[in-house]
């Protein structure tokens, strides 16, 4: 099985600052047959469901502001925010869909300074 | 509009059964592979199993955890997933989130979730 490992498990920011998490996975997730990475990230809050941000490692959702952006290749992953906002509060979680099961990583919680 | 509404979810004792319905609509469900994902207690996200379209057979993948116990089916004519439990463990209390792939990811889309409790 394929493992995802977050850091950190937690990180404080101040507001408008940049918040990077990072997420190693123990193979490659590159799918050759069509050259795509196979890693998605998403963000959950309390009480909600968790909404995806990035996938193929790095093309942002519909919707998401551009402050969030999704970069690496191979095994080594990061999801950064460049700016901060109050409403980011949340845990992130990268997620493989190259091997099965389809693991997660095990969340990296970010707050405010 | 994607919709994905899970229902199902309640008080069970350790040993016992549940059934976990998904009505689908906003998009062709018969296209699409779906799953489930939970999330216990203070924990991360967990993946349950998932159901490939019947043209590909519709085959069933499970986490360790939970195969021979967790049988998940889907019925195409009404756009509805199923995710029997049984033999169920207090470590299963969880909620429960239904997801759809639509092409971006296996899991683009999500439910509002269900709440399963196990516990004497």
């Amino acid at each position: 099985d394929i493992v995802l490992t977050q850091s950190p498990d937690s990180l404080a920011v101040s507001l408008g600052e940049r918040a990077t998490i990072n997420c190693k996975s123990s193979q490659s997730v590159l799918y050759s047959f069509n050259n795509k990475t196979l890693l998605a990230w998403y963000q959950k809050k309390p009480g909600q469901p968790p909404k995806q941000l990035i996938y193929s490692a790095s093309i942002r959702d519909f919707g998401v502001p551009d402050r969030f952006s999704g970069s690496g290749s191979g095994t080594d992953f990061t999801l950064t925010i460049s700016s901060l906002q109050a409403e980011d509060v949340a845990v992130y979680y990268c997620q493989q869909y190259y091997g099965t099961p389809p693991a997660f990583g095990g969340g990296t919680k970010v707050e405010i300074k | 509009e994607v919709q994905l509404v899970e229902s199902g979810g309640a008080l069970v004792k350790p040993g016992g059964s549940l059934r976990l319905s998904c009505e689908a609509s906003g998009f062709t469900f018969s296209n699409v592979w779906m799953s489930w994902v939970r999330q216990a207690p203070g924990k991360g996200l967990e993946w349950v199993g998932r159901i490939k379209r019947i043209s590909d057979g519709g085959p069933t993948d499970y986490a360790a955890p939970v195969k021979g116990r967790f049988t998940i089916s889907r019925d195409d004519s009404r756009d509805t997933l199923s995710l029997q439990m049984n033999s169920l463990k207090t470590e299963d209390t969880a909620v429960y989130y239904c997801t759809a792939g639509l092409g971006k990811s296996d899991t683009d889309y999500w439910g509002q979730g269900t709440l399963v409790t196990v516990s004497s």
